[in-house]
């Protein structure tokens, strides 16, 4: 089946670590997106990338970082720079046109 | 700034009835318009879409109205089972100054009482 993977379902951060959670799509999307979600809350947009080797900061970009090396292949790494990372991390991906995106079923990432 | 808001965070609704989800927008330029469904633990699941260029648009079991003069959004869930339990977002698109990038409201909790 055609879809989106993230791993790990739950990821455990020790202070001062980065940690790195992983998208794929077999959707064959151009565009790929992160988010986060925090308790009761929206989607945020932490950062996007439309091509290959592109990639642009989304609203709360700060503390995080990304990499589009493939088309199928997104991750986020969190870095210790980001001092609330706890959260429900989401991953999204569309043609880039005017078509839903559609997303992944998220990592929780807690701190030890 | 833009942004998507839900009128109510909680809408409880008795088995069968119809459920109304409510969504005011702020970006006049905005051209594309979801509807996504959350289930605990999960991710966002599409339901219904719509472009700025129609008023209303229906799917199975749900239609999605939109009235561009006053910036609202409403989803309607007809015969609402208890399998519709879940949080309910809408998403904007704006123009071209923001392509790809969706904008979520809040969240409106459906709850169905059986």
């Amino acid at each position: 089946d055609g879809g989106i993977t993230q791993s790990p379902k739950y990821l455990f951060r020790k202070e001062g670590q980065n940690v790195t959670l992983s998208c794929e799509q077999n959707l064959n999307h151009d565009a790929m997106y992160w988010y986060r979600q925090d308790p009761g809350q929206g989607l945020r947009l932490i950062y996007y990338s439309q091509i290959v080797n592109d990639f642009q900061k989304g609203d709360i970009a700060e503390g995080y970082s990304v990499s589009r090396e493939k088309k199928e292949s997104f991750p986020l790494t969190v870095t210790s720079a980001q001092k609330n990372p706890t959260a429900f991390y989401l991953c999204a991906s569309d043609t880039g046109s005017n078509q839903p995106q559609h997303f992944g079923d998220g990592t929780r990432l807690s701190i030890l | 700034g833009e942004s998507v808001g839900l009128h109510l965070p909680t809408l409880s609704v008795q088995e069968g009835d119809n459920s109304i989800i409510n969504c005011a927008y702020s970006n006049s330029a905005s051209d594309y318009f979801i509807w996504y469904k959350q289930e605990s633990g999960k991710g966002p699941q599409f339901i219904i879409d719509i472009r700025s260029n129609m008023d209303k648009r229906q799917g199975q079991r749900v239609t999605v109205l939109l009235n561009k003069t006053v910036k609202h959004l409403s989803l309607q869930i007809a015969a609402t089972q208890p399998g519709d339990s879940a949080v309910y977002f809408c998403a904007e698109r704006g123009g071209s100054s923001n392509t790809g990038k969706l904008i979520f409201g809040q969240g409106t909790t459906l709850q169905v009482k059986p």
